[in-house]
């Protein structure tokens, strides 16, 4: 199993700003995914991060508009940039631990006014 | 690319009712299948998880789910359901040979009346 803590638990925030959400995983792992809960909607996955590299992005999702980093195994950052109220969803970090199985996070829910 | 159905998006039952919640998935080769469930106000946690072998699988909290390749169907069933299981359950496909993606349905709104 992986444990995986996600700052900030939720926010609200202003319309134009940007907002970086911190994931942190107790144990090394290779896969690691961003997500998107929208309200009453299904799980969209936002990117792949990837560690020392750019992350790789689903379609519909660009990089200036969610810049990812992910410097080593156990950490990631998702920005939301120049936010709208569009915006307003459960970010979740997830991993794939070594049974395969993908654990989430407790997500972060922005709100964006 | 994968792609999940799931044909319920709500469903209100008694407790002790039988449930069978849908799950159709698109993809031709091998596939992982999963069932997660989300209780009101928790993060989301597996249920119960195919990836080969006996395609009648048994997870947690009496839930079991059938993996039917010919219909591409991977249903949720359970016998007998308690008010507890009132949560959202999201079907969800990962393909191993690709790009290891995970694809979520769009989920089934699960009340149980007591």
């Amino acid at each position: 199993s992986a444990v995986i803590s996600q700052k900030p638990s939720r926010d609200i925030c202003q319309r134009g700003t940007s907002l970086t959400i911190q994931c942190q995983v107790d144990s090394q792992v290779t896969m690691m995914f961003w997500y998107r809960q929208q309200p009453g909607q299904s799980l969209t996955l936002i990117a792949t991060a990837n560690q020392g590299s750019e992350a790789t992005y689903e379609s519909g999702f660009v990089i200036d508009k969610f810049p990812i980093s992910r410097p080593n195994l156990t950490f990631s950052t998702l920005t939301v940039s120049n936010m709208s109220p569009e915006d307003s969803s459960i970010y979740l970090c997830s991993v794939v631990v070594a049974t395969g199985e993908l654990f989430f996070g407790e997500g972060s829910r922005l709100t964006v006014l | 690319a994968q792609s999940v159905s799931q044909h319920n998006h709500h469903v209100i039952l008694s407790e002790a009712a039988s449930l069978e919640l849908g799950c159709n998935y698109s993809y031709g080769g091998t596939v992982n299948l999963f069932w997660y469930v989300q209780y009101p106000g928790q993060h989301l946690q597996l249920l119960l998880k195919y990836f080969s072998g006996d395609p009648l699988v048994k997870g947690i909290k009496g839930f079991e789910a059938e993996f039917i390749k010919s219909k591409f169907s991977f249903n949720l069933r359970k016998p007998s359901v308690q008010w507890s299981d009132t949560a959202e359950y999201f079907c969800a496909v990962n393909a191993p040979s690709g790009t290891y993606k995970y694809i979520f349905g769009t989920g089934t709104r699960l009340k149980v009346l007591a």
